[in-house]
């Protein structure tokens, strides 16, 4: 099965940039999709295709992919970021829609 | 704006089957565009696809899961619903019901793309 690995957590200090990484055996060749979980809420969708935005998504969200990493990137970093956040591919070759394990942004 | 809105028991028996179901509203389930998916998180973890529907009754399921999962739709009432057979403990979790937009490349194989709209969840505890 595709396996789609992130870093558990991520800190950064408000004003800055954070980026999350989502690893997986060439992730370059997929489309990419990063969701935003915060606390007893449901996902929301901040990223998907790689790079677009959904509306209502600042534009401080961006996404990028390549090789064998995907990378979410949140600029002037906000105290509301605060979440956990999951990428999701789907994986043709076995039949599967994984997500990764999950990186906890903590702004600082 | 489309709304998914669960709903079932929130206590279900080791062995037994736990069944819920997925409101649909301010779109049509029978568009072209989208599966109609399951997903859930266990307490503390992350979030696992569990498998999901196209309108026109063709499933598609992760495959670890695949032998005690069922979807089916029932489009007269827009919505869909998934039952889960021969529950244990490691099936406790907050299930959410999502639209998964695809692209039909023919009438039985599509594209899979992102989750964008997405149910509030309903917490399942599997327990005696």
């Amino acid at each position: 099965s595709y396996v789609l690995t992130q870093p558990p957590s991520v800190s950064v200090a408000p004003g800055q940039t954070a980026r999350i990484t989502c690893g997986g055996n060439n992730i370059g060749s997929k489309s990419v999709h990063w969701y935003q979980q915060k606390p007893g809420q449901a996902p929301v969708l901040v990223v998907y295709e790689d790079s677009d935005r959904p509306s209502g998504i600042p534009e401080r969200f961006s996404g990028s992919n390549s090789g064998n990493t995907a990378t979410l990137t949140i600029s002037r970093v906000e105290a509301g970021d605060e979440a956990d956040y999951y990428c999701q591919v789907w994986d043709s070759s076995s039949n599967n829609i994984p997500f990764g394990g999950g990186s906890k942004l903590t702004v600082l | 704006q489309v709304q998914l809105q669960e709903s079932g028991p929130g206590l279900v028996k080791p062995s037994e089957t736990l069944s819920l179901s997925c409101s649909v509203s301010g779109g049509s389930i029978s568009s072209t565009s989208y599966y109609w998916g399951w997903i859930r998180q266990p307490p503390g973890k992350g979030l696992e696809w569990i498998g999901g529907i196209y309108y026109s009754g063709d499933t598609y399921y992760n495959p670890s899961l695949k032998s005690r999962v069922t979807i089916s739709v029932d489009t007269s009432k827009n919505q869909f619903s998934l039952k889960l057979r021969s529950v244990t403990a490691a099936d406790t979790a907050v299930y959410y019901c999502a639209r998964h937009r695809i692209v039909v490349v023919t009438p039985t194989y599509f594209y899979y793309y992102e989750m964008d709209v997405w149910g509030q969840g309903t917490t399942v505890t599997v327990s005696s």
